[in-house]
């Protein structure tokens, strides 16, 4: 089962910021907090991943809540081409072996 | 660079016959590799995972199989198809500590 929650849709003016939120309330201390993105008929796309402290790279930022119970998802300038699902997840250690478990995502509708 | 490969990218397959669906990834060694399946409109759904050759963990009871007959190369498979194995599936490769990397999904359509 998915250890995270997260709104089924969103949308997004064209320029603006998108804020993407995720509760995974159940996460444990090792467990690091990813989010790939997935457009129509193609693999997910690794975006960012996290454990405690805020992350950035060319794609977006990773803001993680100080109990590390939700995260959200920034892309500072939404374009037309961020229209995707969006997945959060948390990365499971079992047996040795890391397990990403996915959720239903969100899906982010920017628009013109 | 790494590179991941599956095929083929569609499959229209009748109820009854068999599946083998491959996946290969270049570029790396022992890296662990996963099946995942997407039914229409859903998440990923983790079917199998492997950490090494002859190595593999299944996730759900189910009509399908996995193997790895060698280091890179990962195999989906049936023996008899239904209709509910209809879907999306995708291959990913990672190593401990990386992200997942996936291909680009073999649609499975079973008639």
């Amino acid at each position: 089962d998915a250890k995270t929650t997260q709104p089924t849709s969103m949308d997004c003016a064209e320029g603006r910021a998108a804020n993407l939120p995720c509760n995974h309330s159940t996460i444990s201390g090792n467990e690091y907090v990813y989010w790939y993105r997935q457009i129509h008929s193609q693999g997910p796309q690794y975006i960012i991943h996290g454990l405690k402290n805020n992350e950035t790279n060319e794609m977006a930022s990773l803001i993680i809540t100080e109990d590390r119970k939700s995260s959200t998802l920034i892309l500072p300038h939404a374009t037309l081409r961020d229209t995707a699902v969006y997945y959060c997840i948390v990365r499971v250690v079992t047996s040795g072996t890391y397990k990403y478990i996915f959720g239903t995502g969100t899906r982010l509708k920017v628009l013109a | 660079s790494q590179t991941i490969h599956q095929w083929p990218a569609t499959l229209v397959q009748p109820v009854g016959s068999p599946l083998s669906l491959e996946c290969t990834v270049e570029g790396t060694s022992n890296p662990n590799l996963y099946w995942y399946r997407q039914a229409a409109g859903r998440g990923l759904q983790l079917l199998f995972y492997s950490v090494g050759i002859g190595q593999i963990s299944s996730e759900v009871p189910q009509n399908l199989s996995a193997s790895r007959p060698q280091d890179r190369q990962f195999i989906l498979s049936s023996k008899k198809l239904l209709l509910s194995d209809s879907g999306f599936y995708l291959c990913a490769w990672n190593h401990n500590n990386s992200p997942l990397h996936f291909g680009n999904g073999t649609r499975l359509t079973v008639t």
